[in-house]
């Protein structure tokens, strides 16, 4: 598997702000991914990050709210723009090694919206 | 739309026992399958991956995989209190995106 890190661990933020959160692996990948896992729920994909085109997103996900870069193979950003309390989530970026599914997830960002 | 569906438990089981965790999905084209064990504020972590029909051991752990019926399975041999945690079950097609059940929650009580 490989090293994957995330920037910021934790946040708490103000209603109408914005977040960056990063994903950094210590491996070149192909398909890196990021995820919202809100309290007591499973996983929901937010988007496939694309290395150099535009992220792929998820029904009910926009590019304006949730705006993404993927500048190289082993980094991307997911931002979490104009921040209202139902943002309030856990952010998990994961990645894909091989060409078998198998995905393996950061440590989370724990974001809470005031 | 494709769903994984699972019992959100949680399934109480006594130390040393056997834990049986389940899982069905709905797009009968998925082809690739897991299980993830995730601790509580902790990120899920891949325990066991499952691409054919069958059983696939690993150590206490064994996935079963029934495409006909559309039903994965997860057993636990020699459940500790360590094990306890939530199991997510879930579903794909090879090179792409997974879909997640909402998880099993497994307590292992010494």
């Amino acid at each position: 598997s490989a090293v994957i890190s995330q920037k910021p661990s934790r946040d708490i933020c103000q209603r109408g702000t914005s977040l960056t959160i990063q994903c950094q692996v210590d491996s070149q990948v192909t398909m890196m991914f990021w995820y919202r896992q809100q309290p007591g729920q499973s996983l929901t994909l937010i988007a496939t990050a694309n290395q150099g085109s535009e992220a792929t997103y998820e029904s009910g996900f926009v590019i304006d709210k949730f705006p993404i870069s993927r500048p190289n193979l082993t980094f991307s950003t997911l931002t979490v723009s104009n921040m209202s309390p139902e943002d309030s989530s856990i952010y998990l970026c994961s990645v894909e090694l091989t060409r078998t599914g198998e995905q393996f997830f950061g440590p989370g960002t724990r974001l809470t919206v005031l | 739309q494709k769903e994984v569906e699972q019992n959100s438990g949680p399934l109480s089981v006594p130390e040393g026992a056997i834990a049986s965790l389940n899982c069905t999905y709905s797009d009968r084209v998925s082809q690739s399958f897991f299980w993830y064990r995730q601790y509580s504020g902790k990120s899920p972590e891949l325990i066991m991956s499952i691409y054919s029909n069958g059983d696939k051991e690993d150590g206490r752990f064994t996935a079963q995989l029934n495409k006909a019926s559309q039903y994965v399975s997860l057993l636990i041999r020699d459940s500790q209190p360590s094990d306890s945690a939530t199991y997510l079950c879930a579903a794909g097609m090879g090179y792409s995106t997974l879909t997640f059940g909402k998880g099993t929650m497994l307590l292992v009580s010494p």
